[in-house]
């Protein structure tokens, strides 16, 4: 079973600059997620999505980021402008479901480390 | 305060060694616990998952859930060296979705 498919794997851009994301899920999984990862820190949520509709955007800065899921597959996550504490892994992760148990493990991709300059 | 707190570590043990790995919690609404590892520059993967108090072993890990505590525990039983990994505690409050981390514990045991 082929996993998360992220990319690119490493992007650096300078501030103010625009800068998306894209992953690719575990087929068949209908919950999508979007995780920042701040250096020594834990990932925080910042977006989910069950098949095509939002299920919680509540930690995401709306004012600069976006996200997209595609036909309930795909997913691209936008940033316009970058700012320097963007700084971060964006990490992918999908689901079957979206309760808690083992049938909802998240699954992660490796990730798209930025660098803003 | 957070709601979850790890000790960032870093921890390092000689091989062979029982590891203990723990977060503490507030919120009681907290229902699932789940142990993540991290390897560099790769994905969280899941290790450990335990829904109400007690443990849960799996090989040589161990999971401890202390509810009335607000406590979770990871045990590595005759650590390797293959367990080098940044180590991320986890829980959510079932119907919620949302995971909420710790910050992880960077572990390292050498040969």
């Amino acid at each position: 079973e082929a996993g998360v498919a992220q990319s690119p794997r490493y992007k650096i851009i300078e501030k103010r600059q625009s800068v998306a994301f894209w992953c690719n899920p575990i087929s068949g999984h209908a919950t999508l997620y979007w995780y920042q990862q701040i250096l020594g820190q834990g990932p925080k949520l910042l977006i989910q999505f069950q098949n095509n509709g939002v299920v919680d955007d509540s930690q995401l800065p709306k004012d600069r980021f976006s996200a997209e899921r595609l036909k309930g597959v795909d997913s691209t996550l936008k940033i316009q402008p970058a700012k320097l504490e963007d700084s971060a892994v964006y990490l992918c992760a999908s689901s079957l479901e979206g309760s808690g148990g083992r049938r909802t493990t998240q699954y992660f991709g490796a990730g798209t480390r930025l660098s803003v300059l | 305060q957070k709601e979850v707190e790890q000790d960032p570590g870093p921890l390092s043990v000689p091989e062979g060694a029982i590891v203990s790995l723990n977060c503490t919690y507030s919120n009681s609404a907290f229902q699932y616990f789940m142990w993540y590892r991290q390897y560099s520059r790769k994905g969280p993967e899941l290790l450990m998952y335990t829904y109400s108090s007690g443990n849960k072993e799996d090989g040589r890990f161990t999971a401890q859930v202390d509810k009335s505590s607000k406590y979770i525990s990871l045990f590595i039983r005759d650590s390797q060296p293959s367990d080098s990994a940044t180590y991320l505690c986890a829980m959510n409050k079932g119907s919620n979705y949302k995971l909420t981390f710790g910050k992880g514990t960077l572990l390292t045991v050498n040969p």
